[in-house]
């Protein structure tokens, strides 16, 4: 059974930075891409970030780009999301998640919050 | 970015009822994922490159549409289908989410 575990959530300031990490199992971790997608409160869904089997590409929209790095750790099945200089904006829920064809999520972990407040 | 629109936003439906849900893209994409979330869990694949019915989705369910234009219908609406609906278009980056639709139960 596919498994994704997030931790590492919570409340920071504004310009702080939080680390997250998503325990993986249940498939070969190495053989996906793998990628972060949050949601606001209230919100519908917005993708952050996506990482290659390998490391070797990532991929992120305009909104993080520079301030967020996912980043992977195939030995321990282990994916990260590293987010600098946190704004008001970013507070939502986190999800890992890994990609199947076309760029489509098949599997989705339960989700960790972030919230950014002073 | 490819921007899409989701319509409607909210909708109540009957049992047994046959119900429409519409996904419009800013420009033409190769194919559209589909994402049931229902109230306080994670969403899930439903349906991927337009009409693929991921596993464990009924048959009730299909997807159509080409272009800009898609589609998500239920052949007969029942008590478990009572989620939020999100389109996904995986053609190019940044990957984009539509708003998403609310189907409520009548």
């Amino acid at each position: 059974e596919v498994q994704l575990v997030e931790s590492g959530g919570g409340l920071v300031q504004p310009g702080r930075s939080l680390k997250l990490s998503c325990a993986a199992s249940g498939f070969t971790f190495s053989n996906y891409y793998m990628a972060w997608v949050r949601q606001a409160p209230k919100k519908g869904l917005e993708w952050v970030a996506t990482i290659s089997t390998s490391g070797s590409r990532t991929y992120y929209p305009d909104s993080v780009k520079g301030r967020f790095t996912i980043s992977r750790d195939n030995a321990k099945s282990s994916l990260y999301l590293q987010m600098n200089s946190l704004k008001s904006e970013d507070t939502a829920t986190y999800y890992c998640a890994r990609h199947a064809i076309r760029g489509s999520f098949d599997y989705w972990g339960q989700g960790v919050m972030v919230t950014v407040s002073s | 970015e490819i921007v899409l629109t989701q319509s409607p936003t909210t909708m109540a439906a009957s049992p047994g009822e046959k119900v429409t849900l519409t996904c419009r893209a800013s420009s033409s994409v190769s194919y559209m994922h589909w994402y049931q979330q229902r109230s306080g869990t994670s969403p899930k694949l439903w349906i991927y490159e337009t009409s693929k019915l991921a596993s464990g989705v009924p048959n009730r369910f299909s997807g159509s549409g080409s272009g800009t234009s898609y589609s998500l219908t239920i052949n007969s609406m029942e008590t478990e289908d009572a989620a939020t609906y999100y389109c996904q278009q995986g053609s190019s980056y940044p990957w984009t989410f539509g708003g998403g639709t609310k189907l409520e139960l009548k």
